[in-house]
């Protein structure tokens, strides 16, 4: 079965900076678009990006452009999504998405397979 | 990219229906069939309930449906049961490769 298993919570300065793994099984991985998705407590989510972990492409979110970046290791079938500049407002849930489909097949982008989510807790 | 519109809440008593709506512009929901909705319990991941307006993925009850006029979409939600008492999400691509413009979702009270 599918299974995007997160790394654990992490306590942030501001200014500091996050790297949460995403690490995937039950799959192909190079098949399926990678996604992050992000909710602060009690708000509603927000969508920070996508990785193709085949050839690494990704596309941001405008409101990250500059801040995050994603990356993959396909030895390992595991993204990762960084985000620098870090702020008390960045403070969230971050969580990490297969996507339903292939790239190459009808219907892709959407976020259907759920990691477990990761908090970031950013405090002075 | 702003969000999506939706109505803070919406209630119904049990195998009522009720409808969410949900939004945007021509530069998102009305620009393109690619609308989907999540349910979201308390301290759970979202689920993907709708896609591609008014598809469903496999184990997605039939009572749940969506549709699409112009910038709003909807999801419509038949026979209620206690278990859909839940936040729900709606979300567009908006071109450009920018897959998820989320709205600021709806909370179901099953009353």
């Amino acid at each position: 079965q599918v299974q995007l298993v997160q790394s654990g919570a992490e306590v942030k300065k501001p200014g500091a900076s996050v790297k949460i793994s995403c690490k995937a099984s039950g799959y192909t991985f190079t098949n399926y678009y990678v996604h992050w998705v992000r909710q602060a407590p009690g708000q509603g989510l927000e969508w920070m990006g996508i990785i193709d972990p085949s050839g690494g492409s990704t596309s941001y979110a405008q409101n990250f452009q500059g801040r995050v970046t994603m990356t993959r290791d396909t030895s390992t079938s595991t993204v990762y999504m960084e985000l620098s500049s870090l702020r008390s407002e960045d403070t969230a849930v971050y969580y990490c998405a297969r996507d339903l489909n292939p790239p190459f097949a009808d219907s892709s982008g959407y976020p259907t397979y759920w990691g477990q989510g990761t908090l970031v807790s950013v405090s002075s | 990219q702003s969000a999506l519109t939706q109505p803070r809440s919406v209630s119904g008593s049990p195998g009522q229906s009720v409808t969410i709506s949900c939004t945007g512009t021509n530069s998102d929901v009305g620009g393109y069939n690619f609308v989907s909705w999540y349910q979201q319990h308390p301290g759970k991941a979202p689920k993907l309930m709708i896609y591609d307006v008014s598809k469903r993925p496999s184990g997605v009850p039939d009572r749940f449906s969506g549709s699409k006029s112009g910038n709003t979409a909807s999801l419509i939600i038949s026979g209620l049961q206690p278990e859909d008492e839940a936040d729900y999400y709606c979300c567009s691509y908006a071109g450009s490769y920018t897959f998820g413009v989320f709205g600021g979702g709806t909370k179901l009270t099953v009353l």
